[in-house]
């Protein structure tokens, strides 16, 4: 079974913190993504990586930023965290073939005080 | 862009019932999936049609895909309480299929 592995369950930032949230999966898959999910708005994909180093920014980007230097690892980074980027953080990978369904971790729940 | 539209948001109904999930979506896509998320988890797939499928099964689980009308359902038979969680499905477009976009999800709630 494909495990995805999120680094933090629960996670308590003050504003203007830097804030990495880490994603390692283990089945070699090429496409790595991280969503964000609020109530009454689904997931909204961030940002997401078909190849290390590569990445391709999603629906909602803006004041995230992210890093692939190893396949396996995917990082979603909050350069100046704000209140409202208080979220559940949902990363998920899959292999590249067109019908493939996504493997999603357990989320990091978020909050910017 | 919310692509997939669920109704109802949420369903409560007795252990033993059928529950029906309907997906509702926009534009053109190249497959369908639905995915269930216990509480403060990750979502779990389970099942996927392709556009060019009607109908697919997966033990208790149904679903079906109607592309001139643009919409999809889920179907849980006998259900049971461990069904009890949020489901959503997810469009996949034509042109970068691996960009899933997902609906609010469906609340079911299983009473036993």
């Amino acid at each position: 079974d494909v495990k995805v592995t999120q680094s933090s369950r629960y996670l308590v930032k003050r504003t203007g913190e830097k804030v990495f949230l880490e994603c390692v999966q283990d089945m070699d898959h090429e496409n790595m993504f991280w969503y964000r999910q609020d109530p009454g708005l689904g997931l909204r994909l961030i940002y997401f990586s078909y190849d290390v180093k590569m990445k391709e920014k999603g629906d909602i980007p803006e004041g995230y930023s992210v890093s692939r230097e190893k396949k396996e690892r995917f990082s979603l980074i909050l350069e100046s965290a704000s209140t409202n980027q208080t979220s559940m953080y949902l990363c998920a990978s899959t292999s590249p073939t067109g019908a493939s369904p996504l493997h999603f971790g357990n989320g990091t729940r978020l909050t910017v005080t | 862009s919310q692509q997939g539209e669920e109704d109802p948001q949420a369903l409560s109904i007795q252990e033993g019932e059928n529950a029906t999930m309907n997906c509702s979506y926009k534009t053109s896509i190249n497959n369908l999936q639905w995915y269930r998320q216990n509480s403060g988890r990750g979502l779990v797939h389970l099942i996927l049609i392709r556009s060019n499928e009607r109908e697919k099964h997966s033990g208790r689980l149904r679903v079906t895909l109607d592309t001139s009308k643009k919409s999809s359902s889920l179907l849980i038979t006998a259900s049971r309480a461990a069904d009890t969680a949020s489901y959503f499905c997810a469009t996949a477009p034509p042109q970068g299929a691996q960009k899933l976009v997902f609906g609010q999800g469906t609340r079911l709630t299983i009473n036993p």
